[in-house]
């Protein structure tokens, strides 16, 4: 069973560019989470999605940022415009959502965006 | 809104020593899960353990065990038995059943085990 999948792994954009992340959860789950990790900090929420819905962007910032989860396909975390401040690690992490497997959330390698 | 506080930035232990990591959190909530992660330097996140809010007993995972204290809203990580391998950065993170299931996490603490 293959994990959380993340990519690309590393992805270099120039201010003013667009950047996109993708994520594939693991098979059968159906929750998908966002998360971002800026240099010398701890993970910080920015979305949570089930398919083809939303179900808390409290995380995210207001604009710029969007976040999709459609019927086939990866997630994608979208960054329009981006910014030096953007300039970070960004990780998906999939779940199940069930107490039965104590609430685990398997978390994918991370994209490493950095903006020039 | 919860937080979670990890007042070592950094530690170092011997190899083969026990070494205990800190963590205190805030809530006003009952149902709950606590986790320690790891991140080693290839990033990716490990669950370590994971602590359910209602049972009393600690949970351990061989040589990594927790002290959970839930009125004094602390819980430590203890590792035993050191390893080179063990040279990470921990997480501690809290997470509120019945919302979104979102993980808050804390600043880290970065261990280092020396031979």
């Amino acid at each position: 069973n293959a994990g959380v999948m993340q990519n690309p792994r590393h992805l270099v954009r120039r201010r003013g560019q667009e950047a996109r992340l993708r994520c594939s959860p693991m098979k059968g789950h159906s929750h998908v989470y966002w998360y971002r990790q800026l240099p010398e900090e701890g993970l910080k929420f920015m979305v949570y999605l089930q398919k083809e819905n939303i179900i808390d962007e409290s995380g995210m910032p207001k604009e710029r940022f969007s976040a999709e989860f459609p019927k086939e396909g990866p997630s994608i975390l979208r960054i329009q415009q981006v910014v030096r401040g953007d300039s970070a690690a960004y990780f998906c992490a999939s779940s199940l959502l069930a107490s039965g497997t104590g609430y685990e959330q398997y978390f994918g390698p991370g994209t490493r965006l950095t903006v020039t | 809104a919860q937080t979670v506080t990890q007042s070592q930035p950094e530690m170092s232990v011997q190899e083969a020593e026990t070494v205990t990591l800190s963590c205190t959190y805030d809530t006003s909530e009952n149902n709950y899960y606590l986790f320690w992660y790891k991140q080693p330097p290839s990033r990716q996140m490990i669950l370590v353990i994971r602590q359910e809010a209602y049972k009393q007993q600690n949970a351990t995972e061989n040589r990594f065990s927790v002290n959970f204290q839930k009125a004094a809203k602390s819980f430590s990580l203890k590792i035993s038995d050191s390893q080179l391998g063990d040279t990470a950065m921990y997480f501690c993170a809290f997470m509120k059943i019945g919302g979104s299931e979102k993980l808050v996490f804390g600043k880290g603490t970065k261990l280092t085990v020396n031979p």
